[in-house]
């Protein structure tokens, strides 16, 4: 499975629109790049999967170049209750498998 | 709440004993995979089953073992337990197969603290 790698923590403020990157240099054919959210002592929640260009929903955008070595989770407009951790994962489509890496714990201040 | 429902929310137990985490997942999912988290270790993935066979194993102990039973229901078993096993253990069932997509639903986790 291709490896992530994304910054380990980010600040931003109420209102503000929170872009984090992530890369994935070895990501493979079969593969999807997928965002989940944590807070504390709760299950990781699934925010977006995307396999090339871009990806809306509800909650967030994603952002995948054409090379897909990298892709850009986008929260438009964030609120206090957006701190959390976010996790950028590559999903096997061939395992099933979904390896979580460090994640970048995002704080969103007043 | 995502539809998945682990049990026992809460365990205290002692260094060497043996405990069972239990796991129903969302209705109509026919994989269950395991995840251990430590503060120190993030999210480790253990094992993954799908449709009562084992599909992936990860970081998973020789003291531990999981199976999946036919009803769907999942269970962990972790033996010989050492003050480092203590950490929140998460469950979740997704689709795949169905929809083969990296949606997990994840449960509110089991803490297990052992002394």
């Amino acid at each position: 499975l291709a490896k992530t790698t994304q910054p380990i923590s980010m600040d931003s403020y109420e209102g503000q629109e929170v872009n984090i990157t992530c890369s994935h240099n070895n990501i493979a054919t079969n593969d999807y790049i997928t965002w989940y959210q944590q807070f504390p002592s709760q299950g990781p929640r699934f925010i977006i999967q995307g396999y090339k260009t871009k990806v809306t929903n509800e909650v967030a955008s994603l952002f995948i170049p054409a090379d897909r070595k990298s892709s850009t989770l986008s929260l438009p407009r964030v609120s206090l209750s957006d701190t959390a951790v976010y996790y950028c994962l590559v999903f096997s489509g061939n395992t099933g498998k979904l390896i979580f890496g460090q994640g970048t714990t995002l704080q969103v201040k007043p | 709440d995502s539809g998945v429902t682990q049990t026992p929310k809460h365990l205290i137990t002692a260094t060497g004993q043996r405990v069972t985490l239990r796991c129903s997942p969302r209705s109509g999912d026919l994989s269950v995979y395991w995840y251990q988290q430590s503060l120190d270790q993030g999210l480790q993935f253990l094992i993954q089953y799908y449709n009562g066979e084992e599909r992936a194993k990860g970081n998973i102990l020789e003291r531990f073992s999981a199976q999946q039973f036919p009803d769907l229901h999942s269970e962990l078993n972790l033996s010989s337990l050492e003050l480092g096993d203590s950490a929140l253990y998460f469950c979740a069932s997704s689709g795949y197969r169905v929809a083969n997509t990296g949606e997990l639903f994840f449960g509110e986790g089991s803490r297990l603290t052992v002394l």
